[in-house]
């Protein structure tokens, strides 16, 4: 099946700081990349969907200057957490879907974000 | 507002046995159904779905029912398997909305032997 990789696995970073999150598809072309975030015991709740070479779409109560998210080519796109707080700490997952409409997503291994 | 609902967070079931997990929804414009099964610290896995012109598909131990007027689907896996146990989430989604899932709170499956 289809690989999408995360990169980092894991990251521990201070208030105030940025983080950058890299989702690549391995094997296949994504026109459109997703990105969820996921507390503990909770729902993935989608925070954006990307489309290579356009704005990302942010849902509802998504910080958009604070959820920075390109998608540079078909197969990475970059989630930058900026200005980190602790409230920021949480498990970011990313998919990948090579087609549209309800094409399988394909999700990453995800990433843990803590913020001291 | 939770849309899609999995009312059963954890369920327990010996090796050999079937397995029913239930989620219902509550947004009636949701046409397209999906179950994803994750273990902890990793994304989740597709695992089978269901548009909603069926009512049932099948694939291998995993079937999927979808009961339209009750806003309601199962997976029954049968089977049960040790390797199963993991987190199951089921989600939804209106065909032409660019595939936006959405999920349900999960529920725990625990394969005992």
């Amino acid at each position: 099946g289809a690989v999408v990789s995360q990169h980092p696995s894991w990251v521990i970073c201070k208030s105030g700081t940025s983080v950058k999150i890299e989702c690549r598809s391995l094997d296949f072309q994504a026109t459109t990349m997703f990105w969820y975030r996921q507390f503990p015991k909770q729902s993935l709740m989608l925070m954006a969907t990307s489309n290579e070479g356009s704005k990302a779409t942010y849902e509802q109560g998504v910080e958009k200057d604070k959820f920075l998210i390109n998608h540079a080519s078909l197969t990475l796109s970059t989630l930058t957490v900026t200005s980190a707080h602790p409230e920021d700490s949480s498990f970011y997952i990313c998919s990948a879907q090579e087609g549209v409409v309800t094409d399988t997503q394909y999700f990453g291994p995800g990433t843990r974000l803590t913020v001291l | 507002d939770q849309q899609v609902k999995q009312n059963s967070p954890s369920l327990s079931v010996q090796e050999g046995r079937i397995s029913i997990l239930n989620c219902d929804y509550t947004n009636s414009m949701f046409d397209y159904f999906l179950w994803y099964k994750k273990y902890p610290a990793e994304g989740p896995t597709f695992l089978i779905s269901i548009s909603s012109i069926k009512d049932k598909n099948e694939d291998g131990r995993f079937t999927v029912f979808l009961n339209k007027s009750a806003k309601h689907l199962s997976l029954h896996i049968v089977p049960s398997q040790p390797g199963d146990s993991a987190v199951y989430f089921c989600a939804a989604t209106r065909t032409g909305t660019a595939s936006k899932l959405t999920f349900g709170t999960g529920t725990r499956l625990q394969v005992t032997l």
